[in-house]
């Protein structure tokens, strides 16, 4: 079974800097990978797909990259609303297994 | 617009059960699939099951497989999941959500919250 890990678990920024997030596969996993923004109390919102494709209506600001094992998450210029945890998921191709990484929780500094 | 609804959470003794239903509306539930994902307090997500969309495919996590069933009406445009023989590691959000391109879950209810203690 495909693991994967972020980090860091946990970044402090202040708004308008750019936050980086690191997403590892413990095997390849080509392109499949999405990341996910989560904030207490709400749905998980899709950011990014197949590594890095925008989901709808998502703001240019949040790109991604990497396949294989690497991925990253950027998001340029952290808006008030973009403090939340984000985490990254893949899923097997058998057996179907999707699995969610640990979470990078990025906070106000 | 999307819209994905939880409900039949609440509070249950171990071993107990509950059927948890999920009402989709906004886009033809009949053209997806869709899954089930849950998240223990302080844990990070983790898949438990996810059903074709005619209901003739499911697939269920080891953790949970022998005691969760995934279901789902389309004439009722709902999804299920029956859990049974609970434990204290089954207390949880469970969320529902809708597959995008068969590898990724593009829409979520906001959940409901499952807790087992006696």
């Amino acid at each position: 079974e495909i693991v994967l890990t972020q980090s860091p678990a946990t970044l402090s920024l202040s708004p308008g800097e750019s936050a980086t997030l690191s997403c590892r596969a413990s095997d390849s996993i080509s392109n499949y990978l999405a990341w996910y923004q989560h904030k207490p109390g709400q749905a998980p919102r899709l950011l990014i797909y197949h590594a890095s494709d925008r989901a709808t209506g998502i703001p240019a600001r949040f790109s991604g990259s990497g396949s294989g094992t690497d991925f990253t998450l950027t998001i340029s210029a952290l808006e008030p609303e973009d403090f939340a945890v984000y985490y990254c998921q893949q899923r097997s191709s058998w057996p179907p297994v999707f699995t969610f990484g640990p979470g990078t929780k990025v906070e106000i500094k | 617009q999307v819209q994905l609804v939880e409900s039949g959470g609440g509070l249950v003794k171990p071993g107990g059960s509950l059927r948890l239903s999920c009402a989709a509306s906004g886009f033809i539930f009949s053209d997806y699939y869709m899954g089930w994902i849950r998240q223990a307090p302080g844990r990070r997500l983790e898949w438990i099951s996810y059903i074709s969309s005619d209901g003739s495919t499911n697939h269920h996590a080891d953790s949970v497989k022998g005691r969760f069933t995934i279901s789902r009406d389309n004439a009722k445009n709902t999804l299920y999941l029956q859990v049974k023989s609970l434990r204290a590691e089954d207390t949880a959000v469970y969320y529902c959500a809708r597959e995008y391109s068969t590898s990724f879950f593009d829409y979520w209810g906001h959940g409901t919250r499952v807790t087992v203690s006696s």
